[in-house]
């Protein structure tokens, strides 16, 4: 059974500090997804990452994958309070899209 | 380009009695997957349909069924409703599902509670 370990599960950030979530996953997979979702709202997709070192950043994030460790890093560069929201990783399985197991998420706060 | 669309934003059921849920897909996109988030198991898969047929199914009892139509459209129903299907459900949809690595794309839910 995949399962789709996120920490930490809570983060109180300092605005101007950097930090990093971790995603680990137990079995093979190749395609790993970032999203972030607002209270109340529903998930953006933030990264798709296909390969083994794939790297994409977006503004104050940077999303990485290891598939030979089954492990993603989303790392949050100076940090800004535009950045509060729950953070999911999620993997998929069977070759399909449409099933992603998800991580049970990390919820950031930044504090001025 | 319009987003997934679900209604109703909101409902409220009574134990024992069911429900259908409703999603439209983006323009074009062929798959469309269901899940169930709750604050204690967080987002959990339901099941996924393409081309009206369901390709893939999460760990839910019976009582939790789909299906899609035609025009990609798709509905869900959970019948002798539970106090623990209290949750948000939230459907996404793809362009086709299969290998291509795009993301899913979530509409904003419906918020179902079961009193």
């Amino acid at each position: 059974e995949l399962k789709v370990e996120q920490n930490p599960l809570f983060l109180s950030m300092q605005e101007g500090k950097n930090y990093t979530i971790y995603c680990n996953y137990s079995t093979t997979s190749d395609r790993l997804y970032w999203y972030r979702q607002d209270p109340g709202k529903s998930l953006e997709s933030l990264f798709v990452l296909l390969s083994n070192g794939a790297v994409k950043q977006e503004g104050r994030l940077m999303a990485s994958l290891d598939t030979k460790a089954r492990l993603s890093t989303l790392h949050i560069t100076a940090a800004v309070h535009d950045l509060s929201a729950t953070y999911f990783c999620a993997v998929d399985i069977k070759g399909s899209q449409g099933n992603l197991i998800f991580g049970k998420g990390t919820k950031l706060s930044v504090k001025p | 380009k319009a987003g997934v669309t679900q209604t109703p934003r909101y409902l409220i059921k009574t134990r024992g009695q069911q429900v259908t849920l409703s999603c439209s897909p983006i323009s074009g996109h062929r798959s469309v997957s269901w899940y169930q988030q709750t604050p204690g198991q967080g987002l959990q898969f339901l099941f996924e349909y393409f081309s009206e047929t369901q390709r893939n199914k999460g760990n839910f009892p019976g009582r939790f069924s789909g299906r899609q139509f035609s025009n990609s459209r798709s509905e869900m129903n959970v019948s002798t409703l539970e106090l623990g299907d209290s949750a948000l459900y939230l459907c996404a949809s793809s362009p086709s599902g299969q290998g291509l690595g795009s993301p899913l794309h979530f509409g904003n839910g419906t918020r179902l509670t079961v009193t």
